[in-house]
């Protein structure tokens, strides 16, 4: 069993629609919780950082965590095309600054104008 | 923010030779990661690189293989030595800000033939 399983995709979503992105995870650990955006040929980007349980909005992303269940998501809402990427949920586990992330494999979003 | 930039971009490479990826950071950072990833599957941590000692390597990745240079705070380079085939993979530098991988490089996509 992977530490992180992320549902690979693809998504396709009409513009305006709201985009659902989760991972589950298996580690009691993991603290810290994070997704980035990638888009084609790029490196992924820091979209939003979380820590323990609860949800972070920032502009049209939110992101929840639910450590009972070992379950976090990603919601974009009012998706536009700029938005089409593949997004990574990576979490960790405190300590100092040698902690070690853990991704999962992406979830390939494509949003139709 | 800092900006990080990686080269080369992409290359084409013979089996049995090697290939040095350079990674510059446009401010100085403690420590800089390598990650490796391939199609379909999380990004995968390849070692740690701090200035002035070695690079701690993840299991299944060895110096001899991958070494690290990492001769001050804005710059390191991993090495893909020895190729074969199934080192064919986009590989990508990182650093740490705010408490995790806020930054990655643009990625190297390597194809070895």
């Amino acid at each position: 069993q992977k530490e992180v399983e992320q549902d690979p995709g693809p998504l396709s979503v009409p513009e305006g629609a709201i985009v659902s992105l989760n991972c589950t995870y298996s580690n009691s650990a993991f603290q810290y919780f994070m997704w980035y955006r990638q888009y084609s040929r790029k490196g992924p980007e820091l979209l939003m950082y979380t820590y323990s349980s609860g949800n972070k909005e920032d502009g049209r992303f939110t992101a929840q965590v639910d450590k009972s269940s070992k379950y976090i998501s990603l919601f974009i809402r009012d998706s536009q095309p700029s938005d089409s990427a593949t997004y990574l949920c990576a979490m960790s586990e405190p300590g100092t600054e040698g902690y070690k992330l853990s991704f999962g494999a992406g979830t390939t979003v494509t949003v139709r104008a | 923010s800092a900006v990080i930039s990686q080269k080369p971009s992409r290359d084409i490479c013979q089996r049995g030779t090697s290939l040095t990826i350079q990674c510059q950071v446009d401010s100085q950072v403690t420590m800089m990661f390598w990650y490796r990833q391939q199609p379909g599957q999380s990004l995968t941590l390849i070692a740690t690189a701090n200035q002035g000692s070695e690079a701690t390597y993840e299991s299944g990745f060895v110096i001899d293989k991958f070494p690290i240079s990492r001769p001050n705070l804005t710059f390191s380079t991993l090495t893909v030595s020895n190729m074969s085939p199934e080192d064919s993979s986009i590989y990508l530098c990182s650093f740490r800000e705010g408490g995790t991988e806020a930054f990655f490089g643009q990625g190297t996509r390597l194809t070895v033939v």
